[in-house]
C-alpha cells in the first residue's frame, strides 16, 4: 500500500510565525497535492506539484508556499501564519490516471 | 475552471436501504470521477472512480453512474449499514501533469440509521 505520511498530527503556532508542514510518499509517485479542510468548504487546493522543483497554484494559494526538492517530499510552507489558516491540512499523492492516497492530515492552530 | 456541486449536503437514510449521492461538474473536459469516504477523525479514502468512457461501475454493494450529456454522475450504496455513515466526497479532473489535479465537492454527510 502506498503510504503518505504528514509529519505532525497536531501543530499549535503563533500569529506571525513560520510554519512548515511535510509531507513524504513512498511510491514515486509523480503528483503530490496540499489540500485545507474546512466544515462545510470541502477540500480546496492550495498548491500542487507534478514534478520536482516544478509547482502550480490551486484555488487558494495566497498566504502560502511549496517545496518539492526531492520526488518524495513536498513541504507546505505559512510564511506568516494568522488565525484563518487555522485548519485541516491534507496532503495527496497519486500516479497518472489513478486516484489519490492522502495522508492522515495536520490539524493547525494559529493562536 | 471546473466547478464541482453535491447536494443535498445531509442525507439519512434507515439502515438496509439504498442511499444516492449525486454531483454536477462543469467542464466537459473532465473525464475522471472518484468519489471518496471520509469517516470522522480519518482521511478520505477512494472507494470507488469512472472514467468518461464507461457510463456505469459495480463494486459489491457500491456503483457510480456517469452521464456525460448532462454532466452529472451519481454514487448508489445499496443494502446501507451504520458504518456506511460518513462523508462522501466527489471530484472530477481531466487528465494528465498540471491537469491531473481534482477538484472537490463540498462532500454530503450520510447517517443511516439504525
Amino acid at each position: 500500500d502506498v503510504k503518505v505520511t504528514q509529519s505532525s498530527r497536531y501543530l499549535v503556532k503563533r500569529t506571525g510565525e513560520k510554519v512548515f508542514l511535510e509531507c513524504v510518499q513512498d511510491m514515486d509517485h509523480e503528483n503530490m497535492f496540499w489540500y485545507r479542510q474546512d466544515p462545510g468548504l470541502g477540500l480546496r487546493l492550495i498548491y500542487f506539484s507534478y514534478d520536482v522543483k516544478m509547482k502550480e497554484k490551486g484555488d487558494i494559494p495566497e498566504g502560502y508556499s511549496v517545496s518539492r526538492e526531492k520526488k518524495e517530499r513536498f513541504s507546505l510552507i505559512l510564511e506568516s501564519a494568522s488565525t484563518n489558516q487555522t485548519s485541516m491540512y491534507l496532503c495527496a499523492s497519486h500516479l497518472q490516471g489513478r486516484g489519490y492516497t492522502f495522508g492522515s492530515g495536520t490539524r493547525l492552530t494559529v493562536v | 475552471g471546473e466547478n464541482v456541486e453535491q447536494h443535498p449536503s445531509t442525507l439519512s437514510v434507515q439502515e438496509g436501504d439504498s442511499a444516492v449521492i449525486k454531483c454536477t461538474y462543469s467542464d466537459s473536459a473532465s473525464n475522471y470521477f472518484p468519489w471518496y469516504k471520509q469517516e470522522l477523525g480519518k482521511r478520505p479514502q477512494l472507494i470507488i472512480d469512472i472514467r468518461s468512457n464507461v457510463g456505469e461501475k459495480k463494486d459489491q454493494r457500491i456503483a457510480v453512474t456517469l452521464n456525460k450529456t448532462a454532466k452529472h454522475f451519481s454514487l448508489h450504496i445499496t443494502e446501507t449499514q451504520p458504518e456506511d455513515s460518513a462523508v462522501y466526497f466527489c471530484a472530477a479532473s481531466k487528465g494528465a501533469g498540471a491537469n491531473s489535479k481534482l477538484t472537490f465537492g463540498k462532500g454530503i454527510t450520510l447517517s443511516v440509521r439504525p
